[in-house]
């Protein structure tokens, strides 16, 4: 079985301000990790996920995540947020031995970056 | 391409009432999924079919059933509606491209049992 903590449920930012939003996971066995985000009144979307490879990965606007396995995280960064990040940010975990659609989510981080 | 869609977009029952909630995909993938959402909290899985005729209970199956009634198509029926059922529900597909997994939501049904 596996387990997901996002360290901080709220993330306040200034706009073009440096952003990082932590995720932690336990696992007995491999695994994939994603992070999901999430506007108001819609579905998740994929932002970024880590299956094989590099351990740092990349979005298209601007975020990353390394995988970091001796330390089970997953953090998410983005160097200068704008306004249009706000949103709800998801981490997700499956064992690499099972289809991502039965993955573990965190309980979200709601990052607001302010004017 | 519509993706994942979902009807009703919202719905409030009362105690004991039953309901279905519709889901359907026009990207032809096998595997589909129930999730619900409460304040706070990530997805929870609540059912899941790998594949047209096959589905498996996710975490938290208690008080739902469902139906996989061809592979565009998962339905998630509440027989008899409780408060504690009262939260946003989410179905997804999942393309499974061998390394390049990637899971597809729907917009999202907001349920309120009273």
């Amino acid at each position: 079985a596996q387990s997901v903590t996002q360290l901080d449920s709220q993330v306040p930012v200034f706009e073009e301000a440096p952003v990082e939003l932590r995720c932690n996971y336990s696992s007995s066995v491999s695994v994939y990790l994603f992070w999901y985000v999430q506007y108001p009144n819609q579905g998740l979307q994929l932002l970024l996920k880590y299956l094989s490879g590099s351990t740092l990965v990349e979005s298209i606007n601007g975020f990353e995540a390394e995988f970091n396995k001796s330390q089970t995280s997953f953090h998410l960064r983005k160097p200068s947020v704008h306004i249009s990040d706000t949103a709800e940010y998801f981490c997700a975990v499956s064992a690499n031995n099972t289809n991502a659609g039965k993955s573990t989510f965190g309980d979200g981080t709601t990052l607001t970056v302010k004017p | 391409n519509a993706g994942v869609t979902q009807t009703p977009k919202f719905q409030v029952l009362k105690t004991g009432q039953s309901m279905t909630l519709q889901c359907a995909q026009d990207m032809n993938h096998n595997s589909m999924y129930w999730y619900r959402q409460d304040p706070g909290m990530g997805l929870r899985l609540i059912y899941y079919s790998a594949s047209e005729g096959t589905t498996d209970k996710g975490e938290v199956p208690n008080g739902y059933n469902v139906s996989r009634l061809n592979k565009r198509e998962f339905s998630l029926r509440l027989e008899s509606a409780a408060p504690s059922q009262t939260s946003v529900y989410f179905c997804a597909t999942l393309r499974a491209d061998s390394g390049r997994d990637e899971q597809f939501f729907g917009p999202g049904t907001r349920l309120t049992v009273l």
